[in-house]
This record gives C-alpha cells, structure tokens and sequence, in this order.
C-alpha cells in the first residue's frame, strides 16, 4: 500500500503551454503530498506541497491539486519556461508503525520545455 | 540553497569494501532521513534517525546502518559494497519526523 503510480514518465511541452504531471496512491493514511523538481545531477527541491485538508493549493505558475477520495494528486505548471525543464517527483507520506513517517517518491516525469 | 550538506560529493568504492557518508541538517532540523536514488528513478528510503535513535527503516539490508550525533548530524554506513550500490545517496533534514524534508546535494556513490 505504500506504492505511488506518477505520469506521463516523459512530457514534452512548448514555451507558454502548461504542463500537468499525475500521481496515485494507495495508502489512506497518507497527509502529506510534496513535489520535488531534480535538475541533472542537482538535489531534489521541494517547489510545493499539500496536506490532506485542502484540494489546491497554488504559488505564481505552479499549483498542486489533491483528490484523497480518489487517491491522487496532480501538479499543474502554466505558461512554461525553459529552465523548468527538469525531472519532477511525486511523494507522498503518511505515518507508520513506530511513529516515523516516511517519503514515497514516484518513479518521475522528465518535462522539456521548448523554446 | 537549503542548508543540508553532504560529503564527500563523489566517491568511487571497490566491491566488497566498506564507506561512510556524511550529513549535517539544516539549522533547527533534528532528524534526518537517508535515501537511495538509483540512476533514472525515484529516491528511495532506506531510514529516519530522530534525537540520534533510528526510529524507521526501509527495505534495506543490516549491512546499511547509520548515526546520528547530538549536533543532529548524520552518518550513513554501508558494509560489503556490492556493485548494485552504485547510486545517489541523499540525506534529507527536517524538524520533527513529518515535517517539509529539506535535501543535500547528494553523495555519488560508485563501486567497482
């Protein structure tokens, strides 16, 4: 139950179009849903995040939407640049027998943005 | 910038012998989790340390252990390298176990 499903794996998009990349749960307890942008060979960064008591949330270009009935989160960029063009992660976190909690990652999405 | 920092930033390990990585946490974060991040895929969580106990594991093997040191920084060691190893291992700070996790800039890690 711990696994997240993210799509599309690679999404190619043109500068000023918007990009949306999809993740799905299973686990129920989860409460905590971040994503990450990876540039090559740099650290994950958190660019937003949501908890489960809210549906959207949003920050200039970049929003995240939660669907916890149905178990899945999307995050929407709009009018796309070149320098977003990175791998971007889904997690999901949810607390666990022992009292830690954890961060799931998607496998992720390779989003190019061309000029 | 977020503060974490790992080291060393690149390391090339022969097989079967044995390495520590290192972390310091961002200021005011008191628990740090390690990852592995294989070539082309997701981080994956091998384990949390919080108030220097491991209070979580991953599906890893007891050859991966770690520390962490009353100032809150972190080691994690492996044991028996073998070429699957080979990886990005991120460490990750946060305050408190659930909280926004901030990453290092990662260890490269090579066995050969």
């Amino acid at each position: 139950g711990e696994n997240v499903e993210q799509h599309p794996s690679t999404l190619s998009v043109q500068e000023g179009d918007s990009a949306v990349i999809k993740c799905t749960y299973s686990d129920s307890a989860s409460n905590y849903f971040p994503w990450y942008k990876q540039e090559l060979g740099k650290r994950p960064q958190l660019i937003i995040d949501i908890r489960s008591n809210v549906g959207e949330k949003k920050d200039q270009r970049i929003a995240v939407t939660l669907n916890k009935t149905a178990k899945h989160f999307s995050l929407h960029i709009t009018e796309t640049q070149p320098e977003d063009s990175a791998v971007y992660f889904c997690a999901h976190q949810g607390a666990f027998s022992g009292g830690y909690n954890k961060l799931i990652f998607g496998a992720g999405t390779r989003l190019a943005v061309h000029p | 910038e977020t503060g974490v920092t790992q080291s060393p930033t690149h390391l090339i390990k022969t097989r079967g012998q044995q390495v520590t990585l290192r972390c310091s946490s961002q200021s005011g974060h008191n628990t740090v989790s390690w990852y592995q991040q294989a070539l082309g895929q997701g981080p994956q969580f091998i384990f949390q340390y919080y108030r220097e106990e491991e209070n979580g594991r991953g599906n890893f093997p007891p050859r991966f252990s770690g520390l962490q040191f009353p100032n809150y920084s972190s080691e994690l060691n492996v044991n028996a390298l073998e070429l699957d190893d080979s990886a990005l291992y991120l460490c990750a700070s946060s305050f408190g176990t659930g909280g926004e996790a901030f990453f290092g800039q990662g260890t490269r890690l090579t066995v050969v």
